[in-house]
C-alpha cells in the first residue's frame, strides 16, 4: 500500500507566479489535510478536505491560497501570486475516518522556494 | 483552547544513554496525543499515539510515552539512544472536536553524540 504521495518535492517560483502542489492520499483514505512548516517552526494546519468538500479552511490565508479535492484525482493546494513569505515546506496528510483518534499519515512534503 | 508545549527546543545525549523529550498539553477533555519524528528534509513518521486506552504507549524503534492526566504530560522516552535517532520530534494533540486539525508543538531537536 503506497503511502501519501506529494509532487513536486521541490518547487521554485519567482514572485508573482503561481504554485500548484499535489497530494494523493493513501488508498482508501478520503480525508486530506494540508499543513505548512515555516523554517525553524512546527507544522501549522491550513485546510481539511474530503472528496469535493472543504470541511475546515480556518488555517488558510484569506487571499491567494485555495485548495480542492476533486472526485477524481489528487488534492491540489494552489498559491497565486507567490511572495517570498510563502517559502516553506507544505505537507499533506491523509486519514481513513476523519475522527480525532485517527492517525494522519504524512507525505514527504513539497518544499517551495520563492525567489 | 487546546495547545501543546514542548519544553526543550534542543536535547543532546550521548549514544547509549537514555532519551527524555518533554511535552505538556492543554485540553478540556482527554485528547488523542501523538509523537512524530522528522528526519532532515523528510516527511513525518508516526512514532506512537495515545487514544485513551493504556496510559503507557509503546511505539516504534524502542520509543515509548506515558500519558499522565494529573500532570497533563506526554513525555517521550527511550532507554538507549542510537545515532539514527538524531532528528526533530514533534508532540501533537488532536482535539476531540473532530475538526481534523492537529496541533503541533514547536519541536525538539535531538542530537546524539558518539
Amino acid at each position: 500500500n503506497a503511502g501519501v504521495m506529494q509532487n513536486p518535492r521541490h518547487l521554485v517560483r519567482r514572485r508573482g507566479q503561481e504554485a500548484r502542489l499535489r497530494c494523493s492520499p493513501m488508498k482508501g483514505h478520503s480525508h486530506v489535510y494540508w499543513y505548512r512548516q515555516l523554517p525553524e517552526e512546527g507544522l501549522k494546519f491550513m485546510v481539511y478536505l474530503q472528496k469535493e468538500n472543504i470541511i475546515d479552511e480556518s488555517g488558510m490565508p484569506k487571499e491567494r491560497f485555495s485548495a480542492e479535492f476533486p472526485k477524481e484525482g489528487p488534492s491540489i493546494l494552489r498559491i497565486q501570486q507567490v511572495v517570498r513569505g510563502d517559502s516553506a515546506a507544505y505537507f499533506c496528510a491523509s486519514s481513513p475516518y476523519g475522527t480525532y483518534t485517527d492517525t494522519q499519515y504524512f507525505g514527504p512534503g513539497t518544499r517551495l522556494t520563492v525567489l | 483552547a487546546q495547545s501543546v508545549t514542548q519544553l526543550d527546543s534542543h536535547v543532546s545525549v550521548s549514544e547509549g544513554t537514555p532519551v527524555l523529550l518533554r511535552c505538556n498539553y492543554s485540553s478540556s477533555y482527554s485528547p488523542s496525543l501523538f509523537w512524530y519524528v522528522q528526519h532532515p528534509n523528510k516527511g513525518l513518521q508516526l512514532l506512537l499515539k495515545y487514544t485513551s486506552a493504556a496510559t503507557l504507549v509503546k511505539g516504534i524503534n524502542g520509543f515509548e510515552a506515558e500519558f499522565k492526566k494529573s500532570e497533563t504530560s506526554f513525555h517521550l522516552t527511550k532507554p538507549s539512544a542510537h545515532m539514527s535517532d538524531a532528528a526533530e520530534y514533534f508532540c501533537v494533540v488532536s482535539p476531540t472536536d473532530n475538526t481534523g486539525k492537529l496541533i503541533f508543538g514547536q519541536g525538539t531537536t535531538l542530537q546524539v553524540k558518539p
